[in-house]
């Protein structure tokens, strides 16, 4: 079945630890996001990537790094530097062909602090 | 600055009792709409794209309807299986960006 696989379901992280969190997909969807989703909130656009080897800031990036060296793959690192990382992580892609693509996504990764 | 809230924040109805769910916005350059629900512990699903004013799509007991300024998903005879949060999302600009709102969190009792 396609679709996007994130894991793990759950992370827990220590002060001062840098942890990743794994996301795939087999859509051949070219662009791929990370959103944070916190109680009462919209999800936030941590970083998107239209296209392997590149990358850009979304609006909540300070504190996170990813990496795109594979078109299906878009792993995120929550650093020691993110002072609140507890939230539901959600990765998503989409195709970028035209406008109007719809983004679709994983089932999260739950991140909790030790 | 761009924004999207979504109304109520809660709605709780009996199975059988139709209403509508809001999505408010106020953002320059709309280049489309879009309609998700999210189970508990899920990520969210697409259910519509809207794209022009007086736009409509529907869906089983879902219809999405657009305006200038906001957006209604109308329930008809819900019942308890489409207890879910609808989240509500405008793109804007050109790399698919998505602005999304706090979600209205329905609840359908039997």
């Amino acid at each position: 079945d396609g679709g996007i696989t994130q894991s793990p379901k759950y992370l827990f992280r220590k002060e001062g630890q840098n942890v990743t969190l794994s996301c795939e997909q087999n859509l051949n969807h070219d662009a791929m996001y990370w959103y944070r989703q916190d109680p009462g909130q919209g999800l936030r656009l941590i970083y998107y990537s239209q296209i392997v080897n590149d990358f850009q800031k979304g609006d909540i990036a300070e504190g996170y790094s990813v990496s795109r060296e594979k078109k299906e793959s878009f792993p995120l690192t929550v650093t020691s530097a993110q002072k609140n990382p507890t939230a539901f992580y959600l990765c998503a892609s989409s195709l970028i062909k035209t406008v109007n693509q719809p983004q679709h996504f994983g089932d999260g990764t739950r991140l909790s602090i030790l | 600055e761009d924004q999207v809230t979504q109304s109520p924040e809660a709605l709780r109805l009996q199975e059988g009792e139709s209403s509508s769910l809001n999505c408010s916005y106020t953002v320059s350059g709309l280049r489309g709409l879009f309609w998700y629900r999210q189970d508990p512990g899920k990520g969210p699903e697409f259910l519509f794209t809207l794209y022009s004013a007086g736009e409509e799509k529907e869906k089983e007991r879902l219809k999405a309807t657009l305006t200038k300024k906001e957006s209604f998903l109308h329930i008809t005879a819900p019942k308890p299986e489409d207890s879910a949060t609808y989240l509500c999302a405008v793109q804007v600009g050109g790399y698919n960006k998505l602005i999304f709102g706090a979600g209205t969190r329905l609840a359908v009792h039997p």
